[in-house]
């Protein structure tokens, strides 16, 4: 079955300090992989993706991500975190048994940045 | 370029009562999504559509329904809310052209149903 696996509920670190928020995925053939990010009573924004080429993926906001092939696993980072870097991250792979690019979600990650 | 718009904001409906919810997108999508959030269980696809006129079921599609008259409209109709509905619902739209997979996505509409 096809899955997306975020295993952490809410990562906690310290202003400054690099952060990691972990994604592991299940899925058939070659992944299309995304982050986003939603903000208290926003909507989701897009941070970046991952189709194909480098496994190190830059994307909004100062954030990158590693795609990790042998450990399924794209895994979300940033070298020193912000105050304002705290929310609901999302990873989500995309749906290969349709055309139509659907995604497949994690249930989220709280990240919290404290001062 | 407003993006990805949604009315109304809030709702509050009474069990049995109907309601529409409205997108809209300024950006020339071909695709639009219905989502809705509930705590700890992220996104779930409600209904789809790959264009104009068309419509397709998503994850959880029953009690709801969606039209797509106008490339920029998609419309989320609830003919009886029941509570299982209390939710926040997410529209969002992407390109149709090739490598632009990642969606777009409005600022959402928390829907109580007492």
């Amino acid at each position: 079955a096809q899955s997306v696996a975020q295993p952490e509920d809410q990562v906690n670190v310290a202003e400054g300090n690099p952060l990691t928020v972990k994604c592991t995925y299940s899925v058939s053939g070659n992944p299309y992989l995304f982050w986003y990010v939603q903000y208290p009573n926003r909507g989701l924004q897009f941070l970046l993706k991952y189709i194909t080429g480098d496994n190190l993926v830059k994307g909004s906001y100062g954030f990158e991500a590693e795609f990790n092939k042998s450990q399924t696993s794209f895994h979300l980072k940033k070298p020193s975190a912000l105050v304002s870097d705290s929310a609901l991250y999302f990873c989500a792979v995309r749906d290969m048994r349709n055309s139509n690019y659907q995604l497949i979600w994690g249930a989220g990650t709280k990240l919290i940045i404290k001062p | 370029n407003a993006g990805v718009t949604q009315t109304p904001k809030f709702r509050v409906l009474k069990t049995g009562q109907s309601m529409t919810l409205l997108c809209a997108q300024d950006m020339n999508h071909e695709y639009m999504y219905w989502y809705r959030q509930d705590p700890g269980m992220g996104l779930r696809l409600i209904h789809y559509s790959v264009g104009e006129g068309t419509t397709a079921k998503g994850e959880v599609p029953d009690g709801y329904n969606v039209s797509r008259l106008k490339k920029q409209n998609f419309l989320l109709g609830l003919e009886s809310a029941a509570p299982s509905q209390t939710s926040v619902y997410f529209c969002a739209s992407r390109s149709g052209l090739a490598d632009l997979y990642e969606q777009y996505f409005g600022p959402g509409t928390r829907l109580t149903v007492t």
